[in-house]
């Protein structure tokens, strides 16, 4: 049984940097069965995919052109977890984040998800 | 981006209903597609993916079907648990995008 893990509550000013991790237990974040997905929800912009990392013999990474620029998703197999920067806050980073597990073999579908950080920009 | 639009945005029914719930994209996504479902403070679960396989888990009141643009979950008899958010997810193409959500309540 895969669980991911994530902390809860994040206050962070406009303009700086929001850091979190997501925690996998059951699974390798190096695995080459999966790929390790950020996502966010807000009432103004609903469920958005942000991006993801996977490795295939090497480590890739995909990223929404929404927030291109500003996001870096890494892995760390040490902690056997992957991590989510996002630079340049906006009040419209204000959003509950969620990671998640992609099986490989479907269609990239998210089959387990964390219960989610909120995250406010505010001043 | 391919977009995705959900019909009904909400709708009202009673336990035993059978309901559909309809999703188009954009474009052509073969089965790319996903579904979910949300309930108050809680992450979204899983129910179907690439169209129409059932979630391990997932009751098999649930059901999807679709190719090309056109997909719907169906539900074939309501339980008190299902009333909640349901949205669908294109993975065919990144970004990886979701429908705005059909709200189903009593």
């Amino acid at each position: 049984q895969v669980q991911l893990q994530q902390s809860g509550l994040v206050l962070v000013n406009p303009a700086q940097t929001l850091s979190l991790t997501c925690d996998i237990f059951g699974d390798s974040v190096a695995s080459n069965g999966a790929t390790w997905n950020w996502i966010r929800q807000s009432p103004s912009r609903g469920l958005e995919w942000l991006g993801r990392t996977y490795y295939r013999s090497q480590w890739f990474d995909d990223y929404a052109v929404s927030v291109k620029g500003r996001i870096t998703i890494n892995p760390d197999t040490s902690k056997n977890q992957f991590s989510l920067q996002l630079n340049s806050l906006t009040p419209q980073d204000t959003a509950m984040y969620y990671c998640g597990r992609s099986p490989i073999g479907g269609s990239h579908q998210v089959d387990y998800w964390g219960p989610g950080t909120l995250v406010t920009v505010s001043s | 981006d391919i977009q995705m639009t959900q019909s009904p945005s909400s709708l009202s029914a009673s336990v035993g209903d059978r309901f559909i719930i309809t999703c188009r994209a954009s474009q052509s996504i073969i089965t790319y597609l996903n579904w979910y479902q949300q309930r108050p403070g809680k992450a979204p679960k899983l129910l179907i993916y690439a169209a129409s396989s059932l979630q391990s888990g997932v009751p098999p009141r649930f059901s999807g079907s679709g190719s090309g643009t056109d997909f719907t979950l169906t539900i074939s008899s309501l339980q008190p648990e299902d009333f909640a958010i349901y949205y669908c997810q294109q993975t065919y193409s990144i970004p990886f995008t979701f429908g705005p959500g059909t709200k189903v309540d009593i």
